[in-house]
């Protein structure tokens, strides 16, 4: 049971170059969440999904798409990198009440630098 | 909307200390709050999760407290220890699950 993981680790681009960031968890959940986290910002939503196929925006969703083809992964996607996407961006996915109370679980994390 | 507001941003303490970090939020209708612990370059682990039925959770020297009312939570740590130095960061679920995050508590506990 590898929880949720993330890749890549670490990523330098260029502005105007894309990349897609991959979530991946194995307990079957249904929720899943982007976070981005800046200093002095704390961690904020940028899109999340609530099972396979769907996905909503979160809080600073601009400049990302996502996508949920697969339960168990969540994609991360910027098409046109800028310098504010600079950040470390998080993954998670939810336990349900159901399950022994809701808490979310993260990934260790994706470094993004973008010049 | 939803804000969370932790103090102080940044705290130091001789090992040993039992210390309190407090958490704000704005608007009482929760679902839960969560505390979390965040080590350098790490992700996030967490350490309580109390419902909005409940007062306080407790976990080894850990406790969190949580008054809806007020728009308050408390994480009390007894008997600090070199290795609870890390940032320690608030969350409220709000309606539909989403979490709303506070700035985090730096902690620092000297030997």
């Amino acid at each position: 049971n590898a929880g949720v993981t993330q890749t890549p680790k670490f990523r330098v681009l260029k502005t105007g170059q894309s990349m897609t960031l991959l979530c991946a968890q194995d307990m079957n959940h249904e929720y899943m969440y982007w976070y981005r986290q800046d200093p002095g910002m704390g961690l904020r939503l940028i899109h999340y999904s609530v099972g396979e196929g769907t996905t909503a925006k979160g809080e600073v969703p601009d400049g990302y798409n996502v996508s949920r083809l697969k339960k168990q992964n969540f994609l991360l996607g910027l098409e046109s990198a800028a310098p504010s996407q600079t950040s470390v961006y998080f993954c998670a996915s939810r336990r349900p009440l159901a399950q022994g109370g809701e808490t979310q679980y993260f990934g260790p994390g994706t470094r993004l630098l973008v010049l | 909307k939803q804000e969370v507001t932790q103090i102080p941003a940044a705290l130091s303490v001789p090992e040993g200390e039992n210390l309190v970090l407090n958490c704000s939020f704005t608007d009482s209708a929760i679902y839960n709050l969560q505390w979390f612990r965040q080590d350098p370059g790490k992700g996030l682990t967490s350490l309580l999760l109390i419902q909005s039925s409940q007062r306080e959770q407790t976990s080894g020297r850990l406790n969190a407290s949580l008054d809806k009312s007020s728009g308050r939570s408390t994480l009390y740590i007894a008997a600090s220890q070199p290795g609870d130095s890390a940032t320690y960061l608030c969350a409220v679920y709000n309606q539909g699950g989403k979490l709303i995050f506070g700035q985090g508590t730096e902690l620092s506990v000297k030997p």
